[in-house]
């Protein structure tokens, strides 16, 4: 059974950094492209950044683009994300997701880990 | 920056056909894929590259992109099947995933 577990969310001032992860299992972690999405309270999904099995791809939305780094751990079963000069607009649940199998769609995704940014 | 747009919410009657758009330029030349999501839940995926149908996911549950317009559609729509409903494109010349702004579905 496919498990993704967030870890690492919590209360940041503006301006602050926070990291997340993201323990994987069930799976063969190394053969997938890995995502983060968020979704503020009482909002929809936003993508936030996705990585390639192999960290040769990497992408992020312009929102986070310059403030926020994601990056794998292949041999530990683990994605990251590592969040700098946070706003209050960052604030949000944030979801680990795998991609299925190249079809650009996530088939799994964790229970979230929740960031607020608040002073 | 690439953007998708959906209904905020569509209401269908128990039984009846369901259906869900998503409009955005030329996403017949992309693939999308649907999420549902329930209250307190993790969303899940319930149509991918346009119209295929993960495994566990009721046959009800169907999809498809023409010009600018992708459609989900529920046949037969059941109360449980209330929730909202993400599209989501792949944009692969500038940086992969949009989502749409999410459809809530009532079922009365």
């Amino acid at each position: 059974e496919v498990q993704l577990v967030e870890s690492g969310g919590g209360l940041v001032q503006p301006g602050g950094s926070l990291g997340l992860s993201c323990a994987a299992s069930g799976f063969a972690f190394h053969n997938y492209a890995m995502h983060w999405v968020r979704q503020a309270p009482g909002k929809g999904l936003e993508w936030v950044a996705g990585i390639s099995w192999n960290s040769v791809n990497i992408g992020y939305a312009d929102s986070v683009k310059g403030r926020f780094t994601i990056s794998r751990d292949n041999a530990k079963n683990s994605l990251f994300l590592h969040m700098n000069s946070l706003e209050t607009e960052d604030t949000a649940l944030y979801y680990c997701a795998k991609e299925y199998g190249g079809t650009s769609a996530f088939d799994s995704w964790g229970q979230g880990t929740l960031v607020t940014v608040s002073s | 920056s690439y953007e998708v747009t959906q209904p905020p919410s569509v209401s269908v009657s128990p039984g009846q056909s369901a259906t869900i758009t998503c409009s955005g330029d030329k996403l017949d030349a992309k693939y999308i894929c649907w999420y549902q999501q329930k209250p307190g839940q993790s969303p899940v995926l319930v149509i991918y590259q346009d119209n295929k149908r993960p495994s566990g996911i009721p046959e009800r549950f169907s999809g498809s992109n023409s010009g600018d317009t992708v459609t989900l559609t529920i046949s037969g729509t059941q109360p449980i099947d209330e929730a909202d409903y993400y599209c989501q494109a792949w944009d692969s010349s500038t940086a992969w995933g949009v989502f749409g702004g999410g459809t809530k579905l009532t079922v009365l």
